[in-house]
């Protein structure tokens, strides 16, 4: 089945304990994205991939760092979590430029972070 | 940076109409974007339409576009119960990176 998973689906850390929510996906996407979801603001792009080796910031990156060793994951690493990183976070994979019309983006499930 | 608004919040009686609407800033956006989330679930693609088409319909979905005013509306014939959900618009002005707005949550009451 095509899809993007994430893992954990929730988490409860502290401040400044070091964490890393994976995220792969087994469609060959080359585009890769993380945003984050919280109440008023809709979504908001962390951080983006547009293939191997190559990543670039969102509009929030500010906190979170990324890597893409391999092309089916795109883990977020937050370094020293901080009370305001409690969010709802959604990876996102998409063709790219190899991609069909309209570029669909595919969300995976979600992970709920708080931290305190 | 570029921006897209909607409404925020929507109530209708299951049988009506519901109809969200949608307002962007970028000029050269090429495609425009519905997606639906669920309670507790990820975002899926409900429908999109490039931007030198005024109209797409897909069964129960209308896409409205008025590009010189830069509005979308997504209009949703005979709403059930199960269309509940939040609603997000999104623009892209040619590769994957999308802006959303910030959601419109549309309530349909029996």
């Amino acid at each position: 089945e095509a899809q993007v998973t994430q893992n954990p689906r929730y988490l409860i850390t502290v401040t400044g304990k070091k964490l890393t929510v994976t995220c792969s996906q087994n469609m060959n996407h080359e585009y890769m994205s993380w945003y984050r979801q919280d109440p008023g603001l809709g979504l908001r792009q962390i951080y983006y991939s547009m293939n191997v080796e190559v990543t670039d910031k969102g509009d929030v990156p500010e906190g979170y760092k990324v890597s893409r060793k391999e092309k089916r994951n795109f883990p977020l690493i937050l370094e020293s979590p901080s009370p305001n990183q409690t969010s709802l976070y959604f990876c996102a994979s998409s063709p790219g430029t190899s991609g069909s019309v309209g570029n669909e983006q595919f969300f995976g499930p979600g992970t709920r972070l708080t931290v305190l | 940076g570029e921006d897209v608004e909607q409404s925020l919040f929507l109530s209708v009686r299951e049988g009506d109409s519901s109809v969200i609407n949608c307002t962007y800033t970028d000029s050269s956006s090429t495609y425009l974007y519905w997606y639906k989330q669920e309670p507790g679930a990820g975002l899926q693609l409900l429908t999109y339409i490039f931007s030198n088409m005024d109209m797409k319909q897909d069964q129960r979905l209308t896409v409205l576009l008025n590009k010189k005013d830069k509005h979308l509306s997504l209009r949703i014939a005979d709403t059930q119960t199960g269309d509940s959900a939040i609603y997000f618009c999104a623009e892209s002005s040619g590769y994957s990176t999308l802006t959303f707005g910030k959601g419109t949550m549309l309530l349909v009451s029996p």
